[in-house]
């Protein structure tokens, strides 16, 4: 049982440049959640899902967007990379009124 | 815009003494808590949850909660300096509102030999 899984851990990416985050959990869960958080915060959430083909905007959407066609998977996008989007991003995924088991990260630096 | 408030520290403890942490929310229909603790480069992982009044004890971990002053905290005893790490305490709205959990900019614990 894995739990989450995220890819890749690190990158390096280029003003405007684009790229995809992946996700993908094993726990059958409903919903899945993308963060973010800056060096010293808290986790802000970007985009969530609470299934299948069904997707909604968190506190600080601009310049992301996402899918979910199955359960399993719940990748991020990343169109026209900017300075403000270096950050760490986490995946989580859970059942309702559970905790949230989280990914490993993916620590993204823009340049 | 919906809050939660840490304090975010350094909390400096000498090893052996009782670590506590204190957490504000700002929603009042808010429903489920939960506190996590994040080690430096690595992802968050949950200690406690806690759904109603009172207290909840699970090993040396210890969650309080009060609704009617909106705040819940997270008490450590017998703290290790395996102890150290950031604790963030994160308030979930409700199920039909997506299940979101909103976290509030967490505390940093050094326990001290």
């Amino acid at each position: 049982n894995a739990g989450v899984t995220q890819t890749p851990k690190f990158r390096i990416l280029k003003i405007g440049q684009s790229m995809t985050l992946q996700c993908t959990q094993d726990m059958n869960h409903n919903y899945m959640y993308w963060y973010r958080q800056d060096p010293g915060m808290g986790l802000k959430l970007i985009y969530y899902s609470v299934g299948a083909g069904i997707t909604d905007k968190g506190e600080v959407p601009n310049g992301y967007n996402v899918s979910r066609s199955t359960t399993e998977d719940f990748p991020l996008r990343l169109e026209l990379a900017a300075p403000s989007q270096t950050s760490v991003y986490f995946c989580a995924a859970t059942q309702v009124n559970y905790g949230y088991t989280f990914g490993s990260g993916t620590r993204l630096t823009v340049v | 815009q919906k809050e939660v408030e840490q304090n975010s520290g350094p909390l400096s403890v000498p090893e052996g003494a009782i670590a506590s942490l204190n957490c504000t929310y700002s929603d009042r229909g808010s429903q489920s808590f939960f506190w996590y603790r994040q080690y430096s480069g690595k992802s968050p992982e949950l200690i406690m949850s806690i759904y109603s009044n009172g207290d909840k004890e699970d090993g040396r971990f210890t969650a309080q909660l009060n609704k009617a002053s909106q705040y819940v905290s997270l008490l450590i005893r017998d703290s290790q300096p395996s102890d150290s790490a950031t604790y963030l305490c994160a308030v979930n709205e409700n199920k039909a509102a997506g299940n979101k959990l909103t976290f509030g900019g967490g505390t940093r614990v050094l326990v001290k030999p």
